[in-house]
């Protein structure tokens, strides 16, 4: 079992560009929930997917929009990026949402 | 205002010499506590998940307990091996409704040999 997977593990973007992130849940889990860890910080909830719609969201703003495909991968688009939107992004994953989330390693988004 | 407090920010011990980090929280309706090990610039590990108050869990060197109002992870005899930064989250909500998920931010702890 490959376990939560993200891409890329690390990226540089400009501030104003758009980046996508992916991940691919645990192998038997159909919800992905999304997570912005700052430097020092907790992760903070962004949204949740189940059956390719968005869930439950958290405290941030249109700028951060998702995606769920039929095989529960999914992707994490940030728009516009602000120099504060660098950070750690995970991707968790569970079996619906009254179970634990095992997460990936993240992806390093480094905003200039 | 909902919160997850940890204490202490950091920790640091001698090889063997036991210890426990404080997790408290001020949440309605919890349904689940969860335990997590994070190193260095790596996701999250699962470690346990406490759902009700008396409940306990142990794996090898830690054993984690839940009150209402709190819960602790107890490191027995630890290993530098152990050094990590240990973060708890806390889910609350109705069953079928909106739940939410929030994290503290977390003990560092550093195991000296």
């Amino acid at each position: 079992d490959a376990g939560v997977t993200q891409s890329p593990t690390h990226l540089i973007k400009t501030r104003g560009q758009q980046v996508t992130l992916r991940c691919s849940p645990k192998s038997g889990h159909d919800t992905v929930s999304w997570y912005q860890q700052a430097l020092g910080q907790g992760p903070q909830f962004i949204f949740q997917y189940y059956e390719e719609e968005e869930r439950q969201r958290g405290n941030f703003p249109d700028r951060f929009s998702g995606h769920q495909f039929p095989n529960y991968s999914s992707e994490l688009n940030v728009n516009a990026l602000l120099l504060g939107d660098s950070a750690l992004y995970l991707c968790a994953s569970s079996w619906d949402r009254d179970t634990e989330a095992f997460f990936g390693q993240g992806t390093r988004l480094t905003v200039v | 205002e909902d919160q997850v407090t940890q204490s202490p920010e950091a920790l640091r011990l001698q090889e063997g010499e036991s210890s426990s980090l404080n997790c408290s929280y001020t949440v309605s309706g919890l349904r689940g506590l969860f335990w997590y090990r994070q190193d260095p610039g790596k996701g999250p590990e699962f470690l346990f998940t406490l759902y009700s108050a008396g409940e306990e869990k142990e794996k090898e060197r830690l054993k984690a307990t839940l009150t209402k109002k709190e819960s602790f992870l107890h490191i027995t005899a630890p290993k530098p091996e152990d050094s990590a930064t240990y973060l708890c989250a806390v889910q609350e909500g109705p069953t079928g409704g909106y739940q939410k998920v929030t994290f503290g931010t977390g003990t560092k702890l550093q195991v000296i040999p």
